[in-house]
């Protein structure tokens, strides 16, 4: 049973420039969705999809942020136009909904953005 | 809203020893849940227990277990038996206003275990 994966794991790129990154969840999880942590803190939810629906969204998602789940499966995170203050790990978990109250998020390892 | 505090930056503790991290929150909610979670140095974010609101009994997992005070809003991962591979940054983390869709985390205590 493979895990949340992440691409790129890391990202080193100019201010400006736009960057994309990919997030592939665990097979059967309905559920995904984007975190971001930056030096010193705990994760800070960015969107949420069920299936190919984006159903929530953070006010830190400004519109330079763009999030996609297509087909329900992979998801895209895009943030055009990086500022210095984009540079923060980002955090990728995938959960299957269930009936009861549990809904554990598993993560990926994350894709570490540096905005020169 | 949904707050989680946890206000030991960092801890040491020796090999095969026990050692408790604190988490405290605050939610109007009646049913809620709370997560730990462990983050290496590699940067993933690896689930360790759970428990819900509504459980008596307190959730243990291996080594894990959590030590759940509903009146006094804590929720304290216990560690038993420490081991090198402990060493991590844990966070306490619960369910946003919308419920699990949204994950609210602390600031995390660095845990470092010594041989």
């Amino acid at each position: 049973d493979t895990g949340v994966s992440q691409n790129p794991r890391h990202k080193i790129t100019k201010r400006g420039q736009n960057v994309t990154f990919r997030c592939d969840p665990i097979s059967e999880h309905n559920r995904l969705y984007w975190y971001r942590q930056t030096l010193g803190q705990g994760p800070e939810f960015l969107t949420y999809f069920q299936n190919e629906a984006q159903l929530e969204k953070s006010r830190l998602l400004s519109d330079r942020f763009s999030a996609e789940r297509p087909k329900g499966s992979f998801s895209t995170l895009e943030i055009q136009r990086t500022e210095q203050g984009d540079s923060a790990m980002y955090l990728c978990a995938s959960s299957l909904s269930l009936a009861g109250p549990t809904d554990t998020q598993y993560f990926g390892p994350g894709t570490r953005l540096t905005v020169l | 809203a949904q707050k989680i505090t946890q206000t030991q930056p960092g801890m040491f503790v020796q090999e095969k020893e026990a050692v408790t991290l604190d988490c405290t929150y605050d939610t109007s909610d009646q049913s809620y849940g709370l997560f730990w979670y462990k983050q290496p140095s590699s940067g993933e974010m690896i689930f360790l227990i759970y428990q819900g609101s509504y459980d008596e009994q307190n959730a243990t997992e291996g080594r894990y277990s959590l030590n759940f005070q509903k009146a006094r809003k804590s929720a304290n991962l216990v560690i038993s038996a420490s081991q090198l591979g402990d060493s991590a940054m844990y966070f306490c983390a619960m369910p946003g206003d919308t419920g699990f869709q949204k994950l609210v985390f602390g600031t995390g205590t660095r845990l470092l275990v010594s041989p």
